[in-house]
């Protein structure tokens, strides 16, 4: 089956600072999808990457796939509070329905 | 649109006692998945249905675990017998289908948080 790796599992920084999780996956992807979980809630869908190299912007956040669709990054520029809680990759199966497959998530915990 | 109904929210249950969870997905979505989070486990598909009928039920941990999607606006999850290690956070999620403009993206209920004694 389709293995996905996310690293790190946790991640502690003081506000302000800049923040990446990385997703790798052991086959190449036909697209990628990002969620966020707050403590306590569920997961919330974030952005869809499709294109090899593609790189999408939401505010402070940077979504990258890799050239060779295997593996993906989000990058929070000067951290806040509220970007407090876990990111999870999810890896599509191919072919015309999009059922994913969550990595294991980073936790972020900001410090003020 | 309310989003993806689930309930009970919470639940407290004694081991050997049955288990249903319930929920209403977003009206129009055609898929409907089952997870489970847990620290040691993350989140893992138990279940999904297409047009109320069930595609893949590989994740379903064993015998005591069922799903049913008896219609477009209501599935269940069942637990008979419980046992301690079903405690978790089960969520349900809907997404559209073929023809839709949605990405792919999942829809989560807020989930249900089961602890087993």
């Amino acid at each position: 089956g389709q293995q996905v790796m996310q690293i790190p599992q946790y991640q502690h920084v003081q506000e302000g600072e800049d923040f990446t999780t990385y997703c790798n996956s052991s086959t190449t992807l036909s697209n990628i999808q990002w969620y966020k979980q707050r403590p306590g809630g569920h997961p919330v869908f974030l952005i869809q990457l499709v294109k090899s190299g593609e790189v999408k912007k939401q505010k402070r956040l940077t979504f990258q796939f890799g050239e060779a669709k295997k593996n993906s990054s989000l990058h929070i520029t000067a951290t806040q509070t509220t970007d407090v809680g876990t990111y999870f990759c999810a890896l599509g199966t191919s072919g015309g329905s999009y059922i994913p497959t969550f990595g294991r998530g980073t936790s972020l915990i900001v410090h003020p | 649109d309310a989003g993806v109904i689930q309930s009970p929210r919470h639940e407290v249950t004694e081991m050997g006692q049955e288990v249903t969870l319930r929920c209403k997905p977003i009206s129009g979505h055609d898929y409907l998945f089952w997870y489970r989070q847990t620290m040691m486990r993350g989140l893992e598909l138990l279940i999904y249905f297409n047009n109320n009928v069930p595609i893949d039920d590989s994740g379903m941990p064993e015998d005591r675990f069922s799903a049913k999607m008896p219609n477009a606006s209501f599935s269940t999850l069942k637990i008979q017998p419980s046992e301690p290690r079903d405690s978790a956070v089960y969520f349900c999620a809907s997404k559209g289908g073929f023809g839709t403009p949605a990405t792919g993206e999942l829809f989560f209920g807020e989930g249900s948080r089961l602890t087993v004694l």
